[in-house]
């Protein structure tokens, strides 16, 4: 059963150039989580999302930045004109569906995508 | 809002050793508190969790956790500290009981020196 797999794992870019992140979550589950990790620091919840909702996007920055999590396909975090203050490692957590919490509780995590901003 | 807390960014073990990571949490109702394990340029793993019934919650790799509500606290423990659990340990607490979001403490880096 595969894990939560996120891509691309390593991300370079320029300021002002787009970037987009894509996360598969586990097999079965249909809910997921955006994470942001700056440079030692703690993890910071961006946005939830099901399938084709956005449920809670309170972690997300105004401007710039966007989630989706269509219908087929991975859910895809894209951050429009990069800014040095973007670099960091963006996590994909997902949960199983349903409309009260998972029977195990936790959240499933991706490797994370490395976003780097020259 | 709920949140957790964990005052020591790093704490330093000699292998062998016991190891406590203090997590303190601040909620309104009941918590739904969990341990995560980060290792360099990996993601996050789940260590242990508790919900309800026994204070002392055991986990992954030979870790435990003791939840102390008069304390608001949920340490992490291990008897015996390998060199090989030197890593970015996480507490997080759930948001709402209808929710699967987390929100997480600032981390504790673990070290721990042969």
């Amino acid at each position: 059963n595969a894990g939560v797999m996120q891509n691309p794992r390593h991300l370079v870019r320029r300021r002002g150039q787009e970037a987009r992140l894509r996360c598969s979550p586990m097999k079965g589950h249909s809910h997921v989580y955006w994470y942001r990790q700056l440079p030692e620091e703690g993890l910071k919840f961006m946005v939830y999302l099901q399938k084709e909702n956005i449920i809670d996007e309170s972690g997300m920055p105004k401007e710039r930045f966007s989630a989706e999590f269509p219908k087929e396909g991975p859910s895809i975090l894209r951050i429009q004109q990069v800014v040095r203050g973007d670099s960091a490692a963006y996590f994909c957590a997902s949960s199983p569906p349903g409309g009260q919490p998972s029977g195990t509780g936790e959240l499933f995590f991706g490797e994370g995508s490395r976003l780097t901003v020259l | 809002a709920q949140s957790v807390a964990q005052p020591e960014d790093q704490v330093n073990v000699a292998e062998g050793n016991p190891l406590t990571v203090k997590c303190t949490y601040s909620v309104s109702g009941n918590p739904y508190l969990f341990w995560y394990v980060q290792y360099p340029n990996r993601g996050l793993q789940f260590l242990l969790k508790y919900i309800t019934g026994d204070n002392l919650v055991k986990g992954s790799y030979g870790f435990e956790a003791e939840f102390n509500k008069s304390q608001t606290s949920f340490h992490l423990k291990k008897p015996s500290a390998l060199v090989s659990d030197s890593a970015l340990y996480f507490c997080a607490v759930r948001e709402s009981y209808n929710t699967d979001k987390l929100i997480f403490g600032t981390g504790t880096r673990l070290q721990v020196f042969p």
